[in-house]
């Protein structure tokens, strides 16, 4: 295990269609996030999973926007009917259950829309 | 609504110089503040964090301090690399619900040989 995974690196897609990145967290880590980054911000929260359970949402993630982690290992983050302003890196995070454990940041997926 | 502020946008310094980046938090329930260092490409790493029991937290070249009646933080680098070159961003987070940190806008340091 050597840190956490997301895939893919990169994503092209057409404006309308729908896509689908994965994240594999480091194995012992109970919590789950995402985050986008766009070009000169700081990571803006998504969601957040302890194990299976999806227990926070953003504002920012409307109804085009769906995570699951069912068996509380791998989540999935899915943006259907994209449009060009989630042109993003889409970044996952996980962590220990203390909160003085710092997040480890996946490499990211950045999504271009077309 | 929870917000970190983070200054300067951008700083460049001379190698060997010292740089400091300032946040402030607005979340009175935030009692821990990791930096994170993110180079082009690449994912931000964490780099140093304190805690609000603590007042100042140091690491060979890296410290960072904290002054929970004004709601800022300051991470401090001494005499700067060019290695040191990248984008530091400091977050707030809570040990209440979720643990999600609120990050500031990101400083982007230029380390000049």
């Amino acid at each position: 295990d050597t840190g956490v995974s997301q895939n893919p690196r990169h994503k092209i897609t057409k404006r309308g269609q729908n896509v689908t990145f994965r994240c594999d967290p480091i194995s012992e880590h109970n919590r789950l996030y995402w985050y986008r980054q766009t070009l000169g911000q700081g990571p803006e929260f998504l969601t957040y999973f302890q194990n299976e359970a999806q227990l926070e949402k953003s504002r920012l993630l409307s109804d085009r926007f769906s995570a699951e982690r069912p068996k509380g290992s791998f989540s999935t983050l899915e943006i259907q009917r994209t449009e060009q302003g989630d042109s993003a890196m889409y970044l996952c995070a996980s962590s220990l259950l203390a909160v003085s454990s710092g997040y480890t940041f996946g490499s990211g997926t950045r999504l271009t829309v077309v | 609504g929870e917000n970190v502020e983070q200054h300067p946008s951008t700083l460049s310094v001379q190698e060997g110089d010292s740089a400091v980046i300032k946040c402030t938090y607005s979340d009175s329930a935030s009692n821990y503040f990791p930096w994170y260092k993110q180079e082009l490409g690449k994912r931000p790493q964490l780099i140093i964090d304190i805690r609000s029991n603590v007042g100042e937290k140091k690491d060979q070249r890296i410290a960072v301090t904290l002054n929970k009646t004004a709601k800022h933080f300051s991470l401090h680098i001494t005499e700067t690399q060019p290695e040191d070159s990248a984008v530091y961003f400091c977050a707030a987070g809570s040990s209440s619900g979720t643990y999600k940190y609120i990050f500031g806008t990101g400083t982007r340091l230029k380390v000049l040989a």
